[in-house]
């Protein structure tokens, strides 16, 4: 079974500053099939990343993907107030354990 | 639009049952594969369960003889038999549709419900 492991556990970063978080899987995983995930408190998940790199319905251009093999990235490119949130990665039926951002 | 809206939460003691509910509008809940995911309080997402649009049926182990994922077509809704309830099955648990599955590799779950909480205590 493959594990996600997300760094950092938190992110302490200001609006307007660029956030980068990674994802790394146990074992070398297809990038077509590699997803993120955001949610804030009190609400359900929302998918951000599609298959690495597709952006879903909606979501603003500040948030891109990347990455293959067992290294995967979601950066932001410029914070925005409404962007502080926890994200998950997701392969398969595992999630990552998530990382927090959270305003400086 | 599509969406999902789960219900059936509720305070139940150890040892109980409990079946949860997610209506699906905008979308057909036959034609897709559709998963529980659930989120303990404070923690990360753990998927609990899937049933495929041909009708197969997988679990986590954690919840493997103990829950039951099924649906009901005519009324377009999903759902989750929770028997022999512990407290570790304490959770906000969420419907979700699968998007991009291809053979044996998993899709993305999108959209998911709001949410539904179990709480399993004495």
């Amino acid at each position: 079974e493959i594990v996600l492991t997300q760094s950092p556990g938190t992110l302490s970063l200001s609006p307007g500053e660029r956030a980068t978080l990674s994802c790394r899987a146990s074992q070398s995983v297809s990038s077509s099939y590699l997803a993120w995930y955001q949610q804030k408190p009190g609400q359900a998940p929302r998918l951000l990343i599609y298959g690495a790199s597709s952006r879903a319905t909606g979501i603003p251009d500040r948030f891109s993907g990347s990455g293959s093999g067992t290294d995967f990235t979601l950066t932001i490119s410029r914070l925005e107030p409404e962007d502080f949130a926890v994200y998950y990665c997701q392969q398969g039926n595992t999630f990552g354990q998530g990382t927090k951002l959270e305003i400086k | 639009e599509v969406q999902l809206v789960e219900s059936g939460g509720g305070l139940i003691q150890p040892g109980g049952s409990l079946r949860l509910s997610c209506a699906a509008s905008g979308f057909t809940v036959s034609s897709n594969y559709m998963s529980w995911v659930r989120q303990a309080p404070g923690k990360g997402l753990e998927w609990v369960s899937v049933i495929y649009s041909g009708g197969s049926t997988y679990y986590a182990d954690s919840v493997k003889g103990r829950f039951t994922i099924s649906r009901d077509n005519s009324k377009n809704t999903l759902y989750l038999q929770m028997n022999s309830l512990r407290a570790e099955d304490t959770a906000v648990y969420y419907c979700a549709r699968e998007a991009g599955r291809s053979g044996w590799y998993w899709g993305w779950f999108d959209p998911w419900g709001q949410g539904t909480l179990v709480t399993v205590s004495s």
